[in-house]
């Protein structure tokens, strides 16, 4: 049973540029979620899908982020137009509906930094 | 909304000894899932600890434990023969069951450091 993992797992970039993430759920997993992780703080719920549905967006993402989830499997996070705030880590987490108290378990994470 | 709160930016202990890392909540839910994360330096978020609020047994995993007093929406974790491999983040984490797609609700988290 592999873990979630994410790709890449640093990325720099410049201001105004667009950047793309990759999150692979566990195989079986059909909840995947996006969180974004700050410096000192606890991570915030982005955005969730089920199956290939997106079911929830936080306030969190503007309108510059977008994430899919085609077929249900691997998702992608893109933010366009990046700004300075967007350095953050950006955590997936995957879980299986019905399973154990929902718990998710969670990717290494990109770091991103906006230059 | 659900409010997280810990409120000890970091703690201390000394290997072999035990430590209690506290974590309150507010909620109008009834029923809902508690969570104690644990995050090493740069590496992933591992899960310590669960809990269902509708069962008043405590949750135990090994050395960790947790005191959950659920009229008084506290949620507190124990490490008990604390290791070096403890020192971590760890984070209290709240999960309603209903609309919201069961995402997490975290606390800002609890710097532990483990000494020799």
């Amino acid at each position: 049973d592999t873990g979630v993992s994410q790709d890449p797992r640093h990325k720099i970039t410049k201001r105004g540029q667009n950047v793309t993430f990759r999150c692979d759920p566990i195989s079986e997993h059909n909840r995947l979620y996006w969180y974004r992780q700050t410096l000192g703080q606890g991570p915030e719920f982005l955005t969730y899908f089920q199956n290939e549905a997106q079911l929830e967006k936080s306030r969190l993402l503007s309108d510059r982020f977008s994430a899919e989830r085609p077929k249900g499997s691997f998702s992608t996070l893109e933010i366009q137009r990046t700004e300075q705030g967007d350095s953050a880590m950006y955590l997936c987490a995957s879980s299986l509906a019905g399973s154990y108290q929902e718990t998710q378990y969670f990717g290494p994470g990109t770091r991103l930094l906006v230059l | 909304a659900q409010t997280v709160t810990q409120s000890q930016p970091e703690m201390s202990v000394q290997e072999a000894e035990t430590v209690t890392l506290s974590c309150t909540y507010d909620t109008s839910e009834s029923n809902y899932y508690l969570f104690w994360y644990k995050q090493p330096p740069s590496r992933q978020m591992i899960l310590v600890i669960r809990q269902e609020a509708y069962k008043q047994q405590n949750a135990t995993e090994n050395r960790f434990s947790v005191n959950f007093q659920k009229a008084a929406k506290s949620f507190s974790l124990k490490i008990s023969d604390s290791q070096l491999g403890d020192t971590a983040m760890y984070f209290c984490a709240f999960m309603k069951l209903r609309d919201s797609g069961y995402a997490l609700n975290f606390g800002k988290g609890t710097s532990l450091l483990v000494t020799p």
